[in-house]
C-alpha cells in the first residue's frame, strides 16, 4: 500500500545554514506530492506541492524534487532562518502523512 | 476568502464524557478530513468526508465516529472517553471530490485542543 518515510528529527540548525530534510514514499500510480509546515500554536498549511514526476515545488525558499526514481520528495533550503523553526510533514495524500520533523533554528 | 473553522478552540472532558467538534470548510470544497494529533506524534488520518458520505476511515474504534451535512461541515463525535483520547483534532477541506481527491491539497483549520482529565 502507499506509505511514507520521514526522516523524524529533530533538527537543530544555526542561522544561514543549510537543510535537508528526507522524504521517500511507496505508491501505485502517480500520486502528488506535498510539504506542510506546521508552525507552534497553529494548523498545518500548504508549504509546496508536486503533482508530477521531475516537477519542482518551491516556496518561501523551500525546495523539492519530485523524483520518480528514488521515489523520494526531499526538502531543501539553503539558508535557514530562525523564523523556519517549525515542525515539517512530508505527505503522499490525505490519508498519508510522515511522522514529522521538528526544526529548531538558533540565531 | 475564509479559511476552515473549528470549534470549539480548547474544551476539557472527563473520562467516559462524550465530546463534539464542529468543523466549517472553506467555501465551495466538498471534501472534510479529520486528524488526531496527540503530543509529540504526527497527524492520524481518522475520517474522510465528501459529499455527505463517509469515503474512508482511519484505524480507529467505532466510538469515533461523524457526518458530514449538506452544507459540508462536518462534525467529530467520540464517545466514552478515554485519557488516551488527549490531542489536537485538526480539520482540512479540500476543493474536489471524487476518485482523485485524496491527492488534492488540503486547507487546515487551527484545530481543536481535547484535554481529557
Amino acid at each position: 500500500g502507499n506509505s511514507v518515510t520521514q526522516m523524524e528529527g529533530p533538527v537543530t540548525l544555526s542561522e544561514e545554514a543549510f537543510l535537508t530534510i528526507n522524504c521517500t514514499y511507496t505508491a501505485t500510480g502517480y500520486p502528488s506530492l506535498f510539504w506542510y509546515v506546521q508552525y507552534p500554536g497553529e494548523g498545518l498549511q500548504l508549504l509546496l506541492k508536486a503533482t508530477k514526476a521531475d516537477d519542482k515545488g518551491s516556496n518561501k525558499g523551500f525546495e523539492a524534487t519530485y523524483r520518480k526514481e528514488t521515489t523520494s520528495f526531499h526538502l531543501e533550503k539553503g539558508s535557514v532562518q530562525v523564523s523556519d523553526s517549525a515542525v515539517y510533514f512530508c505527505a503522499l495524500s490525505v490519508m498519508r502523512f510522515g511522522a514529522g520533523t521538528r526544526l529548531t533554528v538558533k540565531p | 476568502e475564509a479559511g476552515v473553522t473549528q470549534s470549539p478552540t480548547h474544551l476539557i472532558k472527563t473520562r467516559g464524557q462524550q465530546v463534539t467538534l464542529r468543523c466549517s470548510p472553506i467555501s465551495g470544497h466538498t471534501s472534510v478530513y479529520w486528524y488526531q494529533q496527540a503530543l509529540g506524534l504526527g497527524l492520524q488520518f481518522l475520517l474522510w468526508y465528501d459529499e455527505g458520505e463517509e469515503r474512508n476511515r482511519g484505524n480507529f474504534p467505532p466510538r469515533f465516529s461523524g457526518r458530514q451535512f449538506p452544507n459540508y461541515s462536518s462534525e467529530l463525535n467520540v464517545n466514552a472517553l478515554e485519557l488516551e483520547d488527549s490531542a489536537l483534532y485538526l480539520c482540512a477541506s479540500s476543493s474536489t471530490g471524487g476518485r482523485f481527491s485524496s491527492y488534492n491539497e488540503q486547507f487546515f483549520g487551527p484545530g481543536t485542543r481535547l484535554t481529557v482529565l
